[in-house]
């Protein structure tokens, strides 16, 4: 089976905060994705990525970078962290081809709280 | 642009009966995929159900089914035989074969009843 894991389940950081969310998959998936969720909006694509050192922007990028230095490992960086992105983020996996019909992957998800 | 609109936030089903979540969806796209996932409780999104745009045919896997009206846009899940561990959210999603981008709906909420 996949497993994508997420390093965290919960968080609490601070406005102002630099703020790092990993993610790893372990199997050799292309694609990866980071997303939002929020009561109400449903989940919403922040970024994702086709290859190692590539990224696209999805449809919420503000205030999110993104890093993808090994193909197993996406990162989600919050470079100044606000109280508006106190949310559930969850990472995705998927394989091997972009335009395919294949499912995408979920980790358990990050509640981070900004404060 | 694609959305995709759930319109029920939460529906509640006795155990062993038969519930139906709505989805309609809105693209331009000709070639797209559905998918129905279900997030239980613990958060582990997970796929349901999937259904290619251009099959006619309706997609069934066990107890799941959907009903897949492609002039109406509509794209509905059916639980058959409810169980507990069918309560969960339930989102419905779309991707196109141009982009790769999965868009969600809000969710919809089951709670199963004993």
């Amino acid at each position: 089976d996949v497993k994508v894991t997420q390093s965290s389940r919960y968080l609490v950081k601070r406005t102002g905060e630099k703020v790092f969310l990993e993610c790893v998959q372990d199997m050799d998936h292309e694609n990866m994705f980071w997303y939002r969720q929020d009561p109400g909006l449903g989940l919403r694509l922040i970024y994702f990525s086709y290859d190692v050192k590539m990224k696209e922007k999805g449809d919420i990028p503000e205030g999110y970078s993104v890093s993808r230095e090994k193909k197993e490992r996406f990162s989600l960086i919050l470079e100044s962290a606000s109280t508006n992105q106190t949310s559930m983020y969850l990472c995705a996996s998927s394989s091997p081809t972009l335009l395919s019909n294949q499912p995408q992957h979920f980790g358990d998800g990050t509640r981070l709280s900004i404060l | 642009a694609q959305t995709v609109t759930q319109s029920q936030p939460e529906m509640s089903v006795q155990e062993a009966e038969t519930v139906t979540l709505s989805c309609t969806y809105d693209t331009s796209e000709s070639d797209y995929y559905l998918f129905w996932y279900k997030q239980p409780p613990s958060r582990q999104m997970i796929l349901v159900i999937r259904q290619e745009a251009y099959k006619q045919q309706n997609a069934t896997e066990n107890r799941f089914s959907v009903n897949f009206q492609k002039a109406a846009k509509s794209f509905s899940l059916k639980i058959s035989d409810s169980q507990l561990g069918d309560a969960a959210m339930y989102f419905c999603a779309c991707t196109s074969s141009n982009t790769g981008k999965l868009i969600f709906g809000q969710g919809t909420t089951l709670q199963v009843k004993p």
